[in-house]
């Protein structure tokens, strides 16, 4: 009964580099939501992807970020030319029926520190 | 864009005391309330639901609606050390997302 389950947990990156943030979702979900949280901050929603389609991409920052969820394997976070400003908590969460209605669970995050 | 208010505290509680904590959104069409406890440095866990007006009491938590006054609170009772974390109130929006406010700060002091 494996949760979300997230990796790596911390990620140290110089400034420029790329990070990528991986998320498998529970057993039996489609459904991956992406959540940024800054020190000190609230959660704000990224992205929302099902298998092979992102469904809602309007907390993605327009440049740098992009995210996929392929047909096999974890859904993936990625951004490139990373900035201090990137510096933050990210959380995946999945869900059975893709409704938020029903509430999700949560990862437990990757921590991501840009020097 | 929807939004989701909490007072950010810290909300400061003697150890047995009632912490009453509270959350206000925009969305009237919104039909469904979550409360998460997110201690520090770790992910948010979803502790209450709530869909109908009125109180809905899960052991020592009772989530509290009012959808007229687009108002929705948390009582935590018989308060615990344990309890000291931020809590964290979302709303759906579009029904694709949860919209989360920024957390209240809650320290529950022996």
């Amino acid at each position: 009964n494996a949760g979300v389950m997230q990796n790596p947990r911390h990620l140290v990156r110089r400034r420029g580099q790329e990070a990528r943030l991986r998320c498998s979702p529970m057993k039996g979900h489609s459904h991956v939501y992406w959540y940024r949280q800054l020190p000190e901050e609230g959660l704000k929603f990224m992205v929302y992807l099902q298998k092979e389609n992102i469904i809602d991409e309007s907390g993605m920052p327009k440049e740098r970020f992009s995210a996929e969820f392929p047909k096999e394997g974890p859904s993936i976070l990625r951004i490139q030319q990373v900035v201090r400003g990137d510096s933050a908590a990210y959380f995946c969460a999945s869900s059975l029926t893709g409704s938020a209605p029903g509430g999700y669970t949560f990862g437990s995050g990757t921590r991501l520190t840009v020097v | 864009q929807k939004e989701v208010e909490q007072n950010s505290g810290p909300l400061s509680v003697p150890e047995g005391a009632i912490a009453s904590l509270n959350c206000t959104y925009s969305d009237r069409g919104s039909q469904s309330f979550f409360w998460y406890r997110q201690y520090s440095g770790k992910s948010p866990e979803l502790i209450m639901s709530i869909y109908s007006n009125g109180d809905k009491e899960d052991g020592r938590f009772t989530a509290q609606l009012n959808k007229a006054s687009q108002y929705v609170s948390l009582l935590i009772r018989d308060s615990q050390p344990s309890d000291s974390a931020t809590y964290l109130c979302a709303v759906p929006y579009n029904t694709d997302k949860l919209i989360f406010g920024t957390g209240t700060r809650l320290q529950v002091f022996p």
